[in-house]
């Protein structure tokens, strides 16, 4: 089962303006959720977390916004730079769970100039 | 520290063979995980380890996959008898608590491609 998911295979934004990637999860015993970034032929690198007692972190250009009750989160990138294109995933853990990450599919996002 | 390292970045193998990958951590990281990525999928979870504990395997480790961290210090996971649908991306990680959210964060070595022929 899919226990996060990322419905957005890709996503286009011009230079300048705001990408929006979202995230859905099903499972309600999460404690927290993170977003990373992922170049080709290298790893995922973290970008920013939230835990789930919180609705909204922002650091820099970069701001996730959770949504419990939806079990939902996004993550705002403003403004969206070329080199911001990459690879995206939505992760999230469960503290009893000895805190693996579950990933989303990825959402690729294309910055352009 | 460099940060996690992986080795080899690229094996091509013949099926039935065996193949070995390596993972060096963080050296303050006490946990570390063996993932798998597919083209088009997000990362998956196999293993973990605390210390040389092996504490959690997916189901997706089949009796093919053998891991390993004898010392705590560095692992390596082991593919028996390969298949092609082995062939992925192999990504190993060793985690650290977020100072801000107390998330538990996985910084990912480069990752070992397996192609098999």
């Amino acid at each position: 089962d899919q226990q996060v998911k990322q419905n957005s295979p890709s996503l286009s934004v011009q230079e300048g303006r705001i990408s929006i990637l979202n995230c859905d999860y099903t499972n309600s015993m999460f404690d927290y959720f993170l977003w990373y970034k992922k170049y080709p032929a290298e790893g995922p690198t973290f970008l920013i977390s939230i835990s789930s007692i919180k609705d909204k972190n922002e650091d820099g250009r970069f701001t996730v916004f959770l949504n419990k009750s939806a079990k939902h989160l996004s993550l705002h990138i403003v403004p969206s730079q070329p080199g911001d294109s990459a690879v995206y995933f939505c992760a999230a853990s469960a503290r009893q769970q000895g805190g693996k990450l579950i990933f989303g599919q990825g959402t690729e996002l294309s910055v352009k100039p | 520290d460099t940060g996690v390292s992986q080795d080899p970045r690229h094996k091509i193998t013949k099926r039935g063979q065996n193949v070995t990958f390596r993972c060096d951590p963080i050296s303050e990281h006490n946990r570390l995980y063996w993932y798998r990525q597919t083209l088009g999928q997000g990362p998956e979870f196999l293993t973990y380890f605390q210390n040389e504990a092996q504490l959690e395997k997916s189901r997706l480790l089949s009796d093919r996959f053998s891991a390993e961290r004898p010392k705590g210090s560095f692992s390596t996971l082991e593919i028996q008898r390969t298949e092609q649908g082995d062939s992925a991306m192999y990504l190993c990680a060793s985690s650290y608590r977020d100072s801000g959210s107390g998330a538990n964060v996985l910084t990912f070595g480069a990752g070992s491609r397996l192609t098999v022929l």
